[in-house]
Parts: C-alpha cells; sequence; structure tokens
C-alpha cells in the first residue's frame, strides 16, 4: 500500500531563518507530489505541485520554492523565512493518469517568531 | 488562476440536524472530492466523483457532481457530534502531466449535542 512521509510535525524558526520540509511517498511510482499551505483557519492553499523529476509549477509568488530531487521525494524550502509564512503546510500526492483523490501526508505546523 | 467558492463559511448545528454544503466555480473539473479534517491532522477523503451528475453516498454522507461539471454539493443526514471539523471541497483538472488538485476554503462545522 502507499504511505505519504512528512516531517518534521513541528517546527518554531526564527524570521530569516532557512527552511527545509521533507515529503516522501512510498509504494508508488512517479507520483503528482504537491504543497499545499493552511492558514489558520482557513482553506488550503496550493503552492507548488510537480509531475515529475524537476519539474516544478509555482501557483502563487512569494518567499518559497520547492525542489523534487527523487521521484518520490518533494521539499519545501525558504532561504529567509517572513513572519506570514507561518501555517500549517501539507504535502499531498495523486497517482499519474486517471481522475483520482489526492492523499496527504499529516503536515507540518510552521511557526515563524 | 483557477477558485472554488465554498459555502457557508461555518455552520452550527443541533445533534440530528442534516447539514448541506457546496461548492461552485467558474472552471470545469473532472473530479470532485470532499475532504475532512480533523484539527492538527492532514484531510482524510470522504466521498470522491468521477461524472458529471454522479451522486453518491458514503453512511450518512452524500455527494453529487453537478452536470455543468463546475459545482458540487455534500449532505450530511443526522449529524452527530463527531461530525465536527472543517468539510473541504476539491476539483481536480486535467493539466500538461498530469492533474492539478484545487480546495475550496472549508466550511467549519460544529455540532451541539
Amino acid at each position: 500500500s502507499q504511505t505519504i512521509h512528512q516531517w518534521p510535525a513541528t517546527l518554531v524558526q526564527p524570521v530569516g531563518s532557512p527552511l527545509s520540509l521533507e515529503c516522501t511517498v512510498e509504494g508508488t511510482s512517479n507520483p503528482n507530489l504537491y504543497w499545499y499551505r493552511q492558514a489558520a483557519g482557513r482553506g488550503l492553499q496550493l503552492l507548488f505541485y510537480s509531475v515529475g523529476i524537476g519539474q516544478i509549477s509555482s501557483e502563487v509568488p512569494q518567499n518559497l520554492s520547492a525542489s523534487r530531487p527523487q521521484d518520490r521525494q518533494f521539499i519545501l524550502s525558504s532561504k529567509k523565512l517572513l513572519l506570514s509564512d507561518s501555517g500549517f503546510y501539507l504535502c499531498a500526492w495523486t497517482r499519474v493518469g486517471a481522475d483520482t483523490e489526492a492523499f496527504f501526508g499529516q503536515g507540518t505546523r510552521l511557526t515563524v517568531v | 488562476g483557477q477558485q472554488l467558492n465554498q459555502s457557508p463559511q461555518s455552520m452550527f448545528i443541533q445533534e440530528g440536524e442534516d447539514v448541506s454544503m457546496n461548492c461552485t466555480s467558474s472552471s470545469i473539473f473532472n473530479t470532485w472530492l470532499w475532504y475532512k479534517q480533523d484539527p492538527g491532522e492532514g484531510p482524510v477523503l470522504l466521498i470522491a466523483l468521477y461524472k458529471a451528475g454522479e451522486l453518491t453516498s458514503n453512511g450518512r454522507l452524500t455527494a453529487q457532481f453537478g452536470i455543468t461539471r463546475k459545482d458540487s454539493f455534500l449532505n450530511i443526514s443526522a449529524s452527530i457530534p463527531s461530525d465536527v471539523g472543517i468539510y473541504f471541497c476539491a476539483g481536480q483538472s486535467r493539466e500538461a502531466g498530469g492533474f492539478k488538485t484545487i480546495f475550496g476554503a472549508g466550511t467549519r462545522l460544529f455540532v451541539k449535542a
């Protein structure tokens, strides 16, 4: 069966520090991968999605970047965090080639102080 | 970009009451999905809809894929306290190389016993 791992679960970082959140998927190959952000009490905002290694589409201009160095690994990064980067970050994956649901990781709660 | 308008934003109901929420968009989607999110967790899929006009049930939940492919609704019958949470609709559209999933802002449901 397929599983998705996301870490860390919580993170407190000072303003101006770098960020690296990692997401890996097991049990499937060539998944579509997504990073979403959920501000407190708000909906899910799509940040990045990737259909393959090295292929990243950005939905919203921002202080963040994403990379896909391996087929089942998706990384969300920032060189210098802003207070507004605080939120709940969710990684998700979908199968390629068919209409299908997205499966989510447990999320990372990032607090920038 | 694509957007989903989900309503209502929040609902306060009595245990046993029925609930209805919906999503609309100016864009056409291949798939409509409904998720529930508990606090501090990633969303979990409730119902997936793959065809225009499709009506699908999952226990006390019923969802429909609108004929125009631009809307969907979710009904919860005879609500219980554990129904509390945030419900998200999501639309999936075919993009180059894969599918992109966009979420509504969520409906926050409160159930009073």
